[in-house]
Order: C-alpha cells, then structure tokens, then sequence
C-alpha cells in the first residue's frame, strides 16, 4: 500500500525558515517523480514544486521560487521542502504527492498534509 | 499569471448527469495540457480521478469520465451518487514543467 506522511509543520514567524518531510513507503521511491502541493485555509490547490526520480531536475512555481527547494534522499525514501523567507501568503496545508514513473503529470497517491502557519 | 477557469459550484440530483469544465486563459485546452482531475471531500485528503485527458485510475468509478469538449477539459458524472458531492479540481500542464489547478467546482447532488 502507499503511504505518503508529510511532517514538519508548525507555527513560524513571517520571515522565518521551515523544513517539510515526506516519508514514502509501499512502492519504489527512488523511481517515481514528486510534488508539493497546497491549500491555503478554504481555498483550492496549488501546485508548488516538483523533482524527478534521481533529484537531477527540480520545477518551482513562480509564487515560491528562489524560497523553496524541494529536494529527497532516496537512500531513505524521503522528500523534502526547505522554505525560507516565510510569508503570510504560505499558510496552508502541504501535501506531499507521488507522480508517475517517466512523468510528473499525473498525481495518483496524496499524503494527509502538514499544516504551516506564518504569523507573528 | 495563467488563469484556468471552472465552474464555481453546480447542483445535479441523485442519479442525473453533470458535466465540469475547465478553461484556459490562453486559449483551447488539448490533449498536450494533459488535464487531471482531483477530488476532495470536506476534511479530506485530495483523491486522484483522471489524467492524460480520459484516463482513470483504479480506483476511478465507471461513473466518471474525462474528454475535450469545446476547447475545454471536461469531467462528466453520470448516475451521479450522494456520495460524489465534493469539490473538484481540474489541472493543466503548460510546458516548462508549470502545472496550473483550477479553482474547483463545488458540487453539491440534491
């Protein structure tokens, strides 16, 4: 079975740094390509970030690049977000999301989602 | 700023037919936007519907299906169930690696 469990998630200070995990089991991580997606509170989803199997190429949406870096560590079948420079317009609930083999464009198996809050 | 467009919310009643659609803002939507659909229920994780236009996945119910009609993505429900009231979510690929959601339909079987 897959499972996707995104953590990491908490309160931080606009500005401030927060790194999301995503802890992958049930098919073969090193294989797939994967993303971030969000969800601000009561609004709909957003692409945030994507990186292929082996780590060599990444995609950022235009709202949170040169602040995010999306990375994963295949050894451990794990991926990652690094945000920094946090703001207000982050809040939301990241959800951690598989995509194919050969191709990112499609998104079959989605995580439960870590919720970060940017607030003084 | 690439704007894709659905229908804010829709009604259908139990057993009828309903049709989403989803626009984009830089013309006809093809079969190289690759459009997804996802559904998320209240409280609820999104769930994976359709990709690549018309595929489905395993879990997809026979009652979904995906197409282009009139130079949109569309997602059709027939036999619509209660159990199908959510809101959904269309997304198209633009090159670039950039993948766009709509804003969602709420759909709501009364």
């Amino acid at each position: 079975e897959v499972q996707l469990v995104e953590s990491g998630g908490g309160l931080v200070q606009p500005g401030g740094s927060l790194r999301l995990s995503c802890a992958a089991s049930g098919f073969t991580f090193s294989s797939y390509w994967m993303h971030w997606v969000r969800q601000a509170p009561g609004k709909g989803l957003v692409w945030v970030s994507h990186i292929n199997s082996d780590g060599s190429s990444t995609t950022y949406a235009d709202s949170v690049t040169g602040r995010f870096t999306i990375s994963r560590d295949n050894a451990k079948n794990t991926l990652y977000l690094q945000m920094n420079s946090l703001r207000g317009e982050d809040t939301a609930v990241y959800y951690c999301v598989r995509g194919g083999p050969d191709t990112p464009l499609v998104f079959p198996y989605w995580g439960q989602g870590t919720l970060v809050t940017v607030s003084s | 700023q690439t704007v894709v467009t659905q229908e804010p919310s829709l009604t259908v009643s139990p057993g009828g037919t309903v049709t989403l659609t989803c626009a984009s803002g830089t013309g006809a939507v093809t079969s190289g936007y690759y459009p997804n659909w996802i559904q998320q229920k209240p409280g609820q994780a999104p769930r994976a519907l359709i990709y690549s236009t018309t595929k489905k996945h395993s879990w997809t119910p026979d009652r979904f299906s995906g197409s282009l009609l009139g130079g949109k993505a569309a997602l059709t429900l027939s036999g619509v169930q209660p159990e199908d009231e959510a809101e959904y979510y269309c997304l198209l690929y633009y090159g670039g690696a950039r993948l766009v959601f709509g804003g969602g339909t709420k759909l709501t079987v009364l």
